[in-house]
């Protein structure tokens, strides 16, 4: 069970957006701007897209951006595009107690 | 650019210990600009926070594997590493080894993983 909960599939076909939720608490999320996303694709590392809620790495297309409400970050992905097709996963900040807590992942399939 | 190289690990049996290295190239562990953790992934599953630890060698663990998971850091081979004692079937997973910002809330590069499986 991870401790942030994101849809398993999402899916979109090219050149629209699609929106990617990832809902924590008031202890994670909710209390600290550390919120970043991963995409992983199959047999690969992950690689970092967006942190800080909404920055992105030098490199990462600015069709990615990312957003925050209360205890519920966004990962959007406009313009999709064939190689976006990949597993994405949310992370937060959690506390000193509890560190750096994981989403369960979200499968985003290009139609 | 950052790059990290985990060694170790492969097929161990219950009760074992788990010793893994990482190797940074194109930086120093004992930058003040990174912290240095271990994070695995269970197969077809999530990613899990391990461990992470500062130059300054202290540790910070996730609470639910602290007693059994030891993090450390070796300057002179600019490298770190993790033992994970007392395994069992459920730490069977891909463990990465990654470099993080100073405050250790993002995972900026990535090793590319070393498969550990616990079985019998």
């Amino acid at each position: 069970q991870s401790a942030l909960t994101q849809p398993p599939s999402a899916s979109g076909s090219p050149g629209q957006s699609v929106t990617i939720s990832c809902t924590g608490t008031s202890g994670d999320i909710g209390s600290y701007n550390y919120v970043s996303w991963y995409q992983q694709h199959p047999g690969k590392a992950p690689k970092l897209m967006i942190y800080e809620v909404n920055k992105r790495p030098s490199g990462v297309p600015d069709r990615f951006s990312g957003s925050k409400s209360g205890n519920t970050a966004s990962l959007t992905v406009s313009g999709l595009q064939a190689e976006d097709e990949s597993n994405y996963y949310c992370s937060s900040y959690a506390g000193s107690n509890n560190f750096l807590v994981f989403g369960g992942g979200t499968k985003l399939t290009v139609l | 650019q950052l790059q990290l190289q985990e060694s170790g690990a492969g097929l161990l049996r219950p009760s074992q210990t788990l010793s893994l290295n990482c190797v940074v190239s194109g930086g120093s562990v004992n930058s003040g600009a990174n912290s240095w953790s271990w994070i695995r992934q269970a197969p077809g599953k999530g990613l899990q926070f391990i461990a992470y630890i500062y130059r300054n060698g202290i540790p910070f663990y996730n609470p639910s594997l602290k007693s059994r998971a030891t993090i450390s850091l070796d300057t002179s081979k600019n490298q770190f590493s993790l033992r994970l004692t007392s395994l069992t079937a459920a730490d069977t997973a891909v463990y990465y080894c990654v470099s993080m910002n100073i405050v250790a809330t993002t995972a900026d590069s990535w090793g590319q993983g070393a498969q550990v499986t616990v079985s019998s």
